[in-house]
């Protein structure tokens, strides 16, 4: 079965600063889903991403698909306290197109 | 569109106790699941529905029941609740590969 790993963990901002989260797949990666979760409530979409070298942006949040690595990163630039949150990657499992495995996520937290 | 719903929000429950969680979508989608998230574990898939009518298991299905009667929408049964089943529910449905989440339910099994 396909595993998502996340990396940081955790990760620990000041406001302003630049951070990396990267997503690194066990298998060929077919599509990847970026998820973004505040505590206590769910998963809000953030973009998908399904072409090798393919790079989406929405406002100061960027990610790349890189295939040959098996593996996504998530940019975000001047981060903010808005910033702060779990995020998820998602890929498709087995084959299949529309069941999704996730990471474990990575806590990010930014201070002001 | 009120998206996908789920009811509860929080529960509480004592060893043994049964209960259903409902999940609600208004936008048509023909795919829903079922997910719990724990510290350290991520989301993990319980079961999932590809249609009407249809279910399947998925990662951590013991201990849990699912039912499809209506499109909209999506039951998850615990017939003998355990401490063990302490943790945050989330609903989704899909279109096209992206899910839609629901707010969760928060459970606790004393």
């Amino acid at each position: 079965s396909q595993e998502l790993e996340q990396s940081p963990q955790s990760l620990i901002v000041q406001e302003g600063k630049n951070l990396t989260i990267n997503c690194t797949s066990s298998k060929t990666l077919y599509g990847l889903y970026w998820y973004k979760q505040k505590y206590g409530e769910g998963l809000i979409f953030l973009m998908m991403l399904q072409k090798g070298g393919e790079e989406k942006s929405h406002e100061k949040i960027t990610a790349k698909l890189d295939e040959k690595k098996q593996q996504s990163s998530l940019h975000i630039t001047a981060s903010q306290p808005s910033h702060a949150g779990i995020y998820l990657c998602g890929a498709f499992s087995g084959g299949s197109n529309y069941k999704l495995t996730f990471g474990k996520g990575t806590l990010l937290t930014v201070n002001p | 569109n009120a998206g996908v719903t789920q009811t509860p929000k929080f529960r509480v429950l004592k060893t043994g106790q049964s209960m259903t969680l409902l999940c609600a979508q208004d936008m048509n989608h023909e795919y829903m699941y079922w997910y719990r998230q724990d510290p350290g574990m991520g989301l993990r898939l319980i079961h999932y529905s590809v249609g009407e009518g249809t279910t399947a298991k998925g990662e951590v299905p013991d201990g849990y029941n699912v039912s499809r009667l209506k499109k909209q929408n999506f039951l998850l049964g615990l017939e003998s609740a355990a401490p063990s089943q302490t943790s945050v529910y989330f609903c989704a449905s899909s279109y096209r590969g992206e899910q839609f989440f629901g707010p969760g339910t928060r459970l606790t099994v004393l």
